[in-house]
């Protein structure tokens, strides 16, 4: 399976856009980029997946890279809410289950 | 809003209870997962199950056991706990969705467990 690289932890200030990257340098072509993210005593929870094109939803957008080889997940206006380990993962279409790595847990500092 | 339910939410057990871990899904989904996390640590797909009669071991080797008898039911079974059973255990099911292009899972809220 392919991997992908996080950073272990990240801070960010409340109120400020967040930038969480990944890199999955040997994604394929049929590799969905999904990210969960997992708040502290609760299960993980998606947020937002992507093939080639750059997504947005409620929660974040998803800005991929044009060789697909690394992605960034955008948090617009970071509360405190936010403060959770976010979960960068590459699934086939056809793969239901999840291999979850360590993620990034992220700070966020009133 | 993902409709997942676990129970006990907390369970403080003493060594050699048999223990089993409840999980409830509403939305009909076939597929149904269960993973294990210690503390700080990643999660680890111990069970999962494609439908109603099917079960399979996931990747982490797990000394437990799992039955679905029903859809909507997946619960998990130690025959005998042990301190080294003591982490959370998370349910999850998932669907196709089709327009969206891949699986989606949804978790519940955990169990805790502690075996003394």
């Amino acid at each position: 399976d392919a991997k992908t690289t996080q950073p272990n932890s990240m801070e960010s200030n409340e109120e400020e856009p967040v930038h969480l990257p990944c890199n999955h340098s040997t994604i394929s072509g049929t590799d969905y980029i999904h990210w969960y993210r997992q708040l502290p005593s609760q299960g993980p929870e998606y947020v937002i997946h992507g093939l080639t094109s750059n997504v947005n939803n409620r929660m974040a957008s998803l800005a991929i890279a044009e060789d697909r080889k690394s992605s960034t997940l955008i948090l617009h206006r970071a509360t405190l809410r936010d403060a959770a380990v976010y979960y960068c993962i590459l699934r086939d279409d056809r793969d239901d289950k999840i291999i979850f790595g360590k993620g990034t847990r992220l700070h966020i500092l009133p | 809003e993902a409709d997942i339910y676990q129970t006990p939410r907390y369970l403080v057990i003493g060594t050699g209870k048999k223990i089993t871990l409840e999980c409830s899904q509403t939305m009909g989904h076939d597929k149904m997962y269960w993973y294990q996390q210690d503390p700080g640590m990643e999660l680890h797909l111990i069970h999962y199950s494609y439908g109603v009669n099917s079960t399979e071991k996931g990747d982490l080797s797990s000394e437990s056991t799992v039955s679905r008898i029903r859809t909507e039911h997946f619960p998990l079974t130690l025959e005998s706990a042990r301190p080294s059973h003591t982490s959370q255990y998370l349910c999850a099911s998932s669907v196709y969705p089709g327009a969206s292009g891949t699986y989606e899972q949804y978790f519940g809220p955990g169990t805790r467990l502690t075996v003394t």
